[in-house]
């Protein structure tokens, strides 16, 4: 079962692209990689969802190297509203029809 | 799209009271159904999942109990709440895809 490694936290000012990196040295090869954005009192919503290469929505831009060992997102231009925790798992991340949530990274965007 | 609700969106219950959440999905059907709470400024622990009406699978031994009488409908239990309750409880399904979708939550606390 693929385990995730995410910093705990990072800070950013408005206006600047933050980079997020996740790590999962044994994804599985039908593994696809999800997002979720999680604000306080809420649960997790979906932000993107990749396999491989590169993937880009209205949202953020996802980058998943070959070796699919880790897998970056990217938000660009963040604004005080993407302060928030933020969870990369896993499709299989418990094995089938079990979703395992790791810590996550705690965003938190500066004036 | 699916959308799930959750009642109450908060409930205060002194140790030792029963416990029912109650979890309802609309735009789907057979959908896997998953319990979640997390405790203040934690991640996201997953408790109980179901892939159908009547099978549940326990992930966390505690004193809480799940159960699924309808295939949109999933519940959540405890005959006797302890302390340690105390927590936002989220619902979520997934269907096939790679999304998860998660319910309003619940916000218990136990005096």
């Amino acid at each position: 079962l693929a385990k995730t490694t995410q910093p705990i936290s990072m800070d950013s000012y408005e206006g600047q692209e933050v980079n997020i990196t996740c790590s999962h040295n044994n994804i599985a090869t039908n593994d696809y990689i999800t997002w979720y954005q999680q604000f306080p009192s809420q649960g997790p919503r979906f932000i993107i969802q990749g396999y491989k290469t590169k993937v880009t929505n209205e949202v953020a831009s996802l980058f998943i190297p070959a070796d699919r060992k880790s897998s970056t997102l990217s938000l660009p231009r963040v604004s005080l509203s993407d302060t928030a925790v933020y969870y990369c798992l896993p499709t299989f991340s418990g094995g089938y029809n079990k979703l395992i949530f790791g810590a996550g990274t705690r965003l938190a965007v500066h004036p | 799209s699916q959308t799930i609700h959750q009642w109450p969106a908060t409930l205060v219950q002194p140790v030792g009271s029963p416990l029912s959440l109650e979890c309802t999905v609309e735009g789907t059907s057979n959908p896997n159904l998953y319990w979640y709470r997390q405790a203040a400024g934690r991640g996201l622990q997953l408790l109980f999942y179901s892939v159908g009406i009547g099978q549940i699978s326990s992930e966390v031994p505690q004193n809480l109990s799940a159960s699924r009488p309808q295939d949109r409908q999933f519940i959540l239990s405890s005959k006797k709440l302890l302390l340690s309750d105390s927590g936002f409880y989220l619902c979520a399904c997934h269907q096939g895809g790679y999304e998860q979708y998660f319910g309003p939550g619940t916000r218990l606390t136990v005096t």
